[in-house]
């Protein structure tokens, strides 16, 4: 059974890099593509953008400019930063894995809440 | 304004039958890209409820099916049950966006 827990700090300052990381746990991280999606409170889901095991990337086209998205296969992490935050960046991120062959996201980790105020 | 447009919220009684819509476009639904629905329950994280339009992941009751045709989806709830009531999320791919999109949510009320 697959596991993923978000980890990083709740609260980033405007203008700032908000940067989260999401470890893997009970299964392989290398033969998969992860994801990052955000929900700002009250509102609906947003796909960031994923990762393929081997490093290559897609992004939301709205995002694309602030985004990156890394992975470090060695230590079944993977990574999300987002740069020059507003307070429309609030939200609570969800680390997902997409599942193999279609375009789903199948294992979800419980999400953590970022709060960008001064 | 979400790329799929789901309504805000629909509702029923206990043991009825409901249906939430997942209308698209030509670029994502209608390329014939699959749908797939997930249910949030209020404080959790969304999970997913249906898989390729109209598969079940093993646990997810068979009252939950999904259906899609042409540039639109659908979820059903037959036998409605208090702890249905959650936000119900459809989700797709889009060929213009070259990514993955979400519809804006539907609240399930269980009256």
């Amino acid at each position: 059974q697959v596991q993923l827990q978000e980890s990083g700090p709740g609260l980033v300052k405007p203008s700032e890099t908000l940067s989260l990381t999401c470890t893997v746990s009970g299964g392989s991280i290398s033969s998969d593509y992860w994801s990052w999606i955000r929900q700002p409170p009250g509102k609906g889901l947003e796909w960031i953008g994923y990762i393929y095991y081997s490093g290559s990337t897609n992004y939301n086209p709205s995002l694309k400019s602030r985004v990156t998205i890394s992975v470090d296969t060695s230590k079944k992490q993977f990574s999300l930063r987002l740069s020059s935050v507003t307070a429309a960046d609030t939200a609570v991120y969800y680390c997902a894995r997409l599942a193999p062959v279609t375009t789903n996201f199948d294992y979800w980790g419980q999400g953590t809440l970022v709060t960008v105020s001064s | 304004q979400s790329v799929l447009t789901q309504p805000p919220s629909v509702s029923g009684a206990p043991g009825q039958r409901v249906t939430i819509s997942c209308s698209g476009s030509s670029s994502n639904i209608g390329a014939a890209y699959d749908v797939h629905w997930y249910q949030q329950l209020p404080g959790t994280a969304p999970k997913l409820l249906i898989y390729d339009n109209s598969n079940r992941p093993s646990g997810v009751p068979d009252r939950f099916s999904g259906s899609k045709s042409g540039t639109s989806a659908s979820l059903a709830i037959t036998g409605l049950q208090a702890e249905d009531e959650a936000d119900y999320y459809c989700q797709s791919y889009d060929s213009s966006l070259s990514g993955v999109v979400f519809g804006g949510g539907t609240k399930l009320t269980v009256l």
